[in-house]
């Protein structure tokens, strides 16, 4: 059982735009920032979206994050075939002195 | 480029001991807080242990207290995780990743892993 909780699964079509939720409590998503990794499966994690909501160099700005009180989301936008993969969130946990991860959300593209 | 390239994982019995490395490259290493995160086999990822940049102050999940040490030799360029009294639930792909220092920085750099199996 993650400490953050994330739908397992999301599909959308191309073009389409789908959002996958983070829900933590005080002592994480509440307290701290929230960053998002893509990880194609085999492969490792990718930094997709740190500090909420900023992109590091060479994510597309399709995909864009959000946060409010202790939930987070990630939002992807004229989805891509490509774009099918695992996405994870994380933010550092007050009570567990580290970092703690989402379950992860596999996106399909229909 | 920066680079990290985990080494020594591979088959152990239930009970034992390994040691895995992670070679540091193109960034200044003395500056990073280094991390292993974990994922066992169609599963989400898990971080295991966190090292500052001296090497002084090491934090830990707490399904591996006490059996995992986590160090760092910055002379080397190299991050390691002793991993000691290794049970089934150990087996995983280990990723060593570097952030930034801070509770709130992202793992910006990862390996590509080094799978660790534990079984008889």
């Amino acid at each position: 059982q993650s400490v953050l909780t994330q739908p397992p699964s999301a599909s959308g079509t191309p073009g389409q735009r789908v959002t996958i939720s983070c829900s933590g409590s005080s002592s994480n998503i509440g307290s701290h920032i929230v960053n998002w990794y893509q990880q194609i499966p085999g492969t490792a994690p990718k930094l997709l979206i740190y500090t909420n909501d900023k992109r590091p160099s060479g994510v597309p700005d399709r995909f864009s994050g959000s946060k409010s009180g202790t939930s987070a989301s990630l939002a992807i936008s004229g989805l891509q075939s490509e774009d099918e993969s695992d996405y994870y969130c994380a933010a550092w946990d007050d009570s567990l002195n580290g970092p703690v991860f989402g379950g992860g959300t596999r996106l399909t593209v229909l | 480029e920066v680079q990290l390239v985990e080494s020594g994982g591979g088959l152990v019995q239930p009970g034992g001991s390994l040691r895995l490395s992670c070679a540091a490259s193109g960034f200044r290493f003395s500056s990073f807080w280094m991390h292993w995160v974990r994922q066992s086999p169609g599963k989400g990822l898990e971080w295991v242990s966190l090292i500052y940049t001296g090497g002084t102050t090491t934090l830990y999940a707490d399904s591996v207290k006490g059996r995992f040490t986590i160090s760092r030799d910055n002379a080397k360029n190299t991050l390691y995780l002793q991993m000691n009294s290794l049970r089934a639930e150990d087996t995983a792909v280990y990723y060593c990743a570097r952030s930034g220092g801070g509770t709130d920085s992202g793992f910006d750099s990862w390996g590509p892993g080094t799978l660790v199996r534990v079984s008889s």
